[in-house]
């Protein structure tokens, strides 16, 4: 088993929809980070979070410590929001650990 | 932009060869971190340097090696090259490589071994 999984593994949607990314850890960690991946290959960090929530725009990052999960919220959805979406979990001396993404595909 | 550079952009080689990926963190950031994405294994931790040392090492084979030099740009070189060695590298920096700080990522250089 992985160490950090993520679901769904792809999703499709429709412009405007509200969208929920899951991540869910199974080690002790010092944070979860959040990136995106464009389709040209580019990663973007998005979140880092070790408790509560944080907000940017139209995405929402929660994490729970206690349940080892995260979710990645996208408000009123957009195409331009189609890519995959990265979790990955802080170890020691900030040693990342991945899932193995979400791919996301939002329909006009 | 994240501020971090890395080169060469592409590169195809042969297997058995040996290349160099160059990464160029954000100014003012100590700590570098190289990433590997590969088709089936995903994104992989390969190694980290801050401030010139190593600092921590993820699943990099005995055939890599990198370093940090004075100037905080970071070189990765990759030796006796097989077909599976082709993927995505990425660089990534931070302003200590501290247990709670974002990391930077670079564009990344594709590499592809014939």
């Amino acid at each position: 088993k992985n160490e950090v999984e993520q679901s769904p593994q792809n999703l499709t949607a429709q412009e405007g929809e509200f969208i929920t990314i899951n991540c869910s850890y199974s080690v002790g960690i010092s944070a979860l980070h959040w990136l995106q991946q464009h389709p040209g290959g580019g990663i973007v960090s998005l979140f880092m979070l070790s408790s509560g929530k944080k907000k940017h725009g139209r995405l929402i990052a929660t994490i729970n410590i206690q349940e080892k999960h995260s979710s990645l919220h996208i408000t009123a959805s957009h195409p331009r929001d189609s890519a995959v979406y990265i979790c990955a979990v802080g170890r020691g001396a900030q040693k990342l650990v991945f899932g193995q993404g979400t791919r996301l595909t939002i329909n006009p | 932009d994240s501020g971090v550079t890395q080169t060469p952009k592409h590169l195809i080689t042969a297997t058995g060869q040996r290349v160099t990926l160059r990464c160029s963190p954000r100014s003012g950031d100590l700590s570098v971190y190289w990433y590997q994405q590969s088709l089936d294994q995903g994104l992989q931790f390969l190694i980290q340097y801050y401030n010139g040392e190593e600092r921590a090492k993820g699943n990099i084979l005995e055939r890599f090696s990198a370093q940090q030099f004075p100037d905080l740009h970071s070189e990765l070189n990759l030796s006796s090259l097989e077909l599976g060695d082709s993927a995505l590298y990425f660089c990534a920096s931070s302003v200590v490589g501290g247990r709670s700080e974002t990391q930077y990522f670079g564009p990344g250089t594709r590499l592809l071994v014939l």
